[in-house]
């Protein structure tokens, strides 16, 4: 069956530095990839979509890659700030497919 | 989102109970799911309705229903209670109309359920 595996523990770094949050899945081919942000106690917010033609994928100091050939996603904030503290969710699917849900990485920036 | 709205935030129930959960969403979308989160194990779809006639499982449905009351409204309803469904479930919405093969999701704030 399909696995999305995302690491458990947290990732704690420096303000300032960059964030890389990996996304791994086995079973499955892909279409597209998705990333959302959640916060406690809130429901996930979108951030970024990558097709699987598509090598990287930029919006503001968040960057994304799909490697279809590792069957992994990378996940980078650069310059992170305290307010980036989240825990982050990757989101596979194909076309007109639901959504399926890693479980998540929570990332702690610390001032 | 505040453009999707979960009612109750928070529910504390007994076994055996029969609860409902509500969902209403004013972005005009015709898409509409309920997930379930459980610690570490990433959102699960239970059911999802893409129009008010459309109701579809989804991963695991089992122990639950769904209502399409509307466009704006998706009800999920726990017939009987138990400890295992004890979660944070999540309402969202998508669009078709985006003009792109996939579509991403609108999620409402979450409604913590705990059985006991």
């Amino acid at each position: 069956s399909q696995k999305i595996e995302q690491n458990s523990e947290a990732l704690n770094i420096q303000e300032g530095k960059t964030a890389t949050l990996t996304c791994n899945y086995t079973n499955y081919s892909p279409a597209y990839l998705q990333w959302y942000r959640q916060d406690p106690g809130r429901g996930p917010v979108f951030l970024l979509l990558i097709r699987e033609n598509e090598k990287e994928k930029r919006k503001e100091r968040l960057k994304v890659t799909f490697d279809t050939t590792l069957k992994q996603s990378l996940f980078h904030i650069t310059a992170s700030q305290p307010a980036d503290s989240a825990t982050y969710l990757c989101a596979l699917s194909n076309a007109g497919n639901m959504l399926t849900f890693g479980g998540g990485t929570r990332l702690m920036v610390k001032p | 989102d505040a453009d999707v709205t979960q009612t109750p935030r928070n529910r504390i129930t007994k076994t055996g109970k029969r609860i409902m959960l509500e969902c209403s969403q004013t972005k005009g979308h015709d898409r509409m799911y309920w997930y379930r989160q459980d610690p570490g194990l990433g959102l699960r779809l239970i059911y999802y309705s893409f129009d008010v006639k459309d109701i579809n499982k989804g991963e695991i449905s089992d122990g639950y229903s769904v209502s399409r009351q509307a466009q704006a409204k998706f009800s999920l309803s726990l017939e009987s209670a138990i400890p295992n469904q004890t979660a944070l479930y999540f309402c969202a919405t998508s669009d078709p109309r985006t003009g792109i093969s996939v579509e991403t999701q609108y999620f409402g704030p979450g409604t913590r359920l705990l059985v006991l």
